[in-house]
């Protein structure tokens, strides 16, 4: 199965400021995923990102909040904008393969 | 209705007994199905997939799927401590390449 880099791994942010997180596959994939996971909570979809297209948003996710990039099969990243405290969750890239899907080791983020 | 639903649990088991975690999703065009463990401060690990009725075993590890009851569980023998973590459900939806998680089951073996 493939191998997920997503960093950074923690962050700190102040309140209305942005983050980019990052996620680098070891082979190329068609879709990639980001889910957000709430403290306490499971994982919630909020976009699917196919190379050379816009980002699919879920209900709920607006691409002003949550803008994705997808430059090439092997990369992805998600910016957090306009941060306010209820923004503090652990994201995850996920990318599907054979079998079942990956996940990146999660970025935990505090917004202050 | 919940997409997908879990007991949260706690659900408890004594060391060496079998556990059986339950999961009913509403996707009647749900054609996978994903067990995932996670444990705390950790990302998901796939640990069973199944695609159709019946079981499917591997290692201590069963699944069973009954797509008419829109049911999926996940049997862990010989339950170990190292088997206390959250496990989480996620059928695909649809034909989409979307999973969508439940709530998770969180599982504590007692030595």
């Amino acid at each position: 199965s493939a191998v997920i880099s997503q960093k950074p791994s923690r962050d700190i942010c102040q309140r209305g400021t942005s983050l980019t997180i990052q996620c680098q596959v070891d082979s190329q994939v068609t879709m990639m995923f980001w889910y957000r996971q709430q403290p306490g909570q499971s994982l919630t979809l909020i976009a699917t990102a196919n190379q050379g297209s816009e980002a699919t948003y879920e209900s709920g996710f607006v691409i002003d909040k949550f803008p994705i990039s997808r430059p090439n099969l092997t990369f992805s990243t998600l910016t957090v904008s306009n941060m306010s405290p209820e923004d503090s969750s652990i994201y995850l890239c996920s990318v599907s393969g054979a079998p079942g899907y990956t996940f990146g080791s999660g970025t935990r983020l505090t917004v202050v | 209705q919940k997409e997908v639903e879990q007991n949260s649990g706690p659900l408890s088991v004594p060391e060496g007994a079998i556990a059986s975690l339950n999961c009913t999703y509403s996707d009647r065009g749900s054609q996978s199905f994903f067990w995932y463990r996670q444990y705390s401060g950790k990302s998901p690990e796939l640990i069973m997939f199944i695609y159709s009725n019946g079981d499917k075993e591997d290692g201590r590890f069963t699944a069973q799927l009954n797509k008419a009851s829109q049911y999926v569980s996940l049997l862990i023998r010989d339950s170990q401590p190292s088997d206390s973590a959250t496990y989480l459900c996620a059928p695909g939806k649809g034909n989409t390449g979307k999973l969508i998680f439940g709530q998770g089951t969180t599982l504590q073996v007692k030595p």
